[in-house]
């Protein structure tokens, strides 16, 4: 069975729309993190989180919003979605933090008309 | 600040030919390194990882990478490639410290001709 899984797995929405992207994992993983993968940009950490309820900025956190409310548990929330965040988003986990594995999901395509 | 470069964005070989796909790092010390495939229609998967010890280090489906320290390199390597190889390899480097996360190279496509 997937130990990452990520729903839904395609997206489409309008500008200014409200999306969630849930990711849960069973892995018993502590680490949680949010990708964005673009053309040009490989992948590139929107938020990440060590716990239920913590929650970490990454390296683009601008127009997304994250919560952790288990530790199987990681939302995105694009609360004023717009078409620069079309794009394909991973959740991953991590048993640590940086020199471990990280265990990625299937990924969700989301367009932003 | 740490960063990986993948210099080749996409990479065409035959099938049952010889396969190097170039990374390097900006980093003074050793890092944590890494090498990703994501096969298409699916998330990342690791194929190996190196922080010490033997400079090759060898992972799944035939893959090795070496550890060139002088030259900040970490190309992956495979003796001689199938169509199912063909995908998005990327490399990616962790350095520790207050630098705390892991970065990605962009990526390179590879393509496996029969």
């Amino acid at each position: 069975e997937a130990a990452v899984t990520q729903s839904p797995r395609n997206k489409v929405t309008v500008t200014g729309g409200n999306v969630t992207l849930s990711c849960r994992q069973t892995n018993s993983h502590n680490y949680m993190y949010w990708y964005r993968q673009d053309t040009g940009h490989g992948l590139r950490l929107i938020h990440y989180s060590y716990g239920a309820g913590n929650l970490q900025i990454g390296d683009v956190p601008d127009g997304y919003k994250a919560t952790r409310t288990t530790q199987e548990d990681f939302f995105l929330l694009l609360e004023l979605a717009s078409p620069s965040q079309t794009s394909l988003y991973f959740c991953a986990s991590s048993e640590g933090w940086g020199g471990y594995e990280q265990y990625f999901g299937p990924g969700t395509r989301l367009t932003v008309l | 600040a740490q960063s990986v470069t993948q210099p080749d964005a996409r990479v065409t070989v035959s099938e049952g030919a010889s396969l190097q796909l170039r990374c390097k790092y900006s980093y003074s010390g050793t890092p944590y390194l890494f090498w990703y495939v994501q096969y298409p229609r699916q998330g990342l998967q690791l194929l190996l990882k190196y922080y010490s010890g033997d400079p090759v280090v060898q992972g799944v489906n035939g893959f090795e990478a070496e550890f060139i320290k002088s030259n900040s390199s970490f190309h992956l390597r495979k003796a001689s490639v199938h169509w199912s190889d063909s995908a998005v390899y990327f490399c990616a480097v962790y350095c520790g410290g207050s630098n705390y996360k892991l970065t990605f190279g962009k990526g390179t496509l590879l393509t496996v001709t029969p």
